[in-house]
């Protein structure tokens, strides 16, 4: 496609849903990252994928969060019993080359914005 | 761990003004560095990205410097428009997966 698509737009889930957010990265991008950004801060980085390969989680805040990416385009993250303080933007961003490449551009989805009441 | 800081934390100004956001960083071990803008409800865009190696970019109205041993980085916007109004984040790299972000500079140019 011509940019990263992230579905749904909004969520609103109940304290104790389990949620999944989608991203479609750009065609043929090989790098694809996740990023959480609540209310007035900056995005704080949460995982990267290589292809299919889930090459760094250290930014994930608990094991109540897990992403996937099995064919190596579309990546699934998924937050098991929401709570509160999930509620934020997540955004989703791909580049075209791997991990070797640091200058190469990040693009940014629109983003994913979860509500946890 | 790096933190990045971006200052002011608003900005308004009368359209057709020069204009200048900081950034600085704590750790200068950094590939390089990137401003974006967010537009509200939106994902980022990439305006700039400065190479370690490098001193300035330049893109249009918009000029951003570098100073890696210092920890800082500049962002000019000439003879702004309100078309610029939008939030304007920096953004250290530091590894292949390390995107450090501040917290952004909100800016409202007014026609």
């Amino acid at each position: 496609g011509a940019g990263v698509s992230q579905s749904p737009r909004y969520k609103v889930a109940k304290r104790g849903q389990d949620v999944a957010l989608r991203c479609d990265p750009i065609s043929g991008h090989v790098s694809l990252f996740w990023y959480q950004q609540a209310l007035g801060q900056g995005p704080e980085f949460l995982t990267y994928f290589q292809n299919e390969a889930q090459l760094d989680k250290s930014g994930l805040p608990s094991d109540r969060f897990f992403a996937e990416r099995p064919e190596g385009s579309v990546s699934t993250l998924k937050i098991q019993r929401t709570q509160q303080e999930d509620s934020a933007v997540y955004l989703c961003a791909s580049s075209l080359v791997s991990v070797g490449r640091m200058n190469s551009p990040l693009h940014f989805g629109n983003g994913t914005r979860l509500t946890v009441t | 761990k790096q933190e990045v800081t971006q200052i002011p934390a608003a900005l308004s100004v009368p359209e057709g003004e020069n204009l200048v956001l900081n950034c600085s960083f704590t750790d200068s071990a950094i590939y390089n560095l990137q401003w974006f803008r967010q537009d509200p409800g939106k994902g980022l865009t990439s305006l700039l990205l400065i190479q370690s190696s490098q001193r300035e970019q330049t893109s249009g109205r918009l000029n951003a410097s570098l100073d890696k041993s210092s920890g800082r980085s500049t962002l000019y916007i000439a003879a702004s428009q309100p078309g610029d109004s939008a939030t304007y984040l920096c953004a250290s790299r530091g590894g292949y997966s390390t995107l450090t972000f501040g917290k952004g500079t909100m800016l409202l140019v007014s026609p």
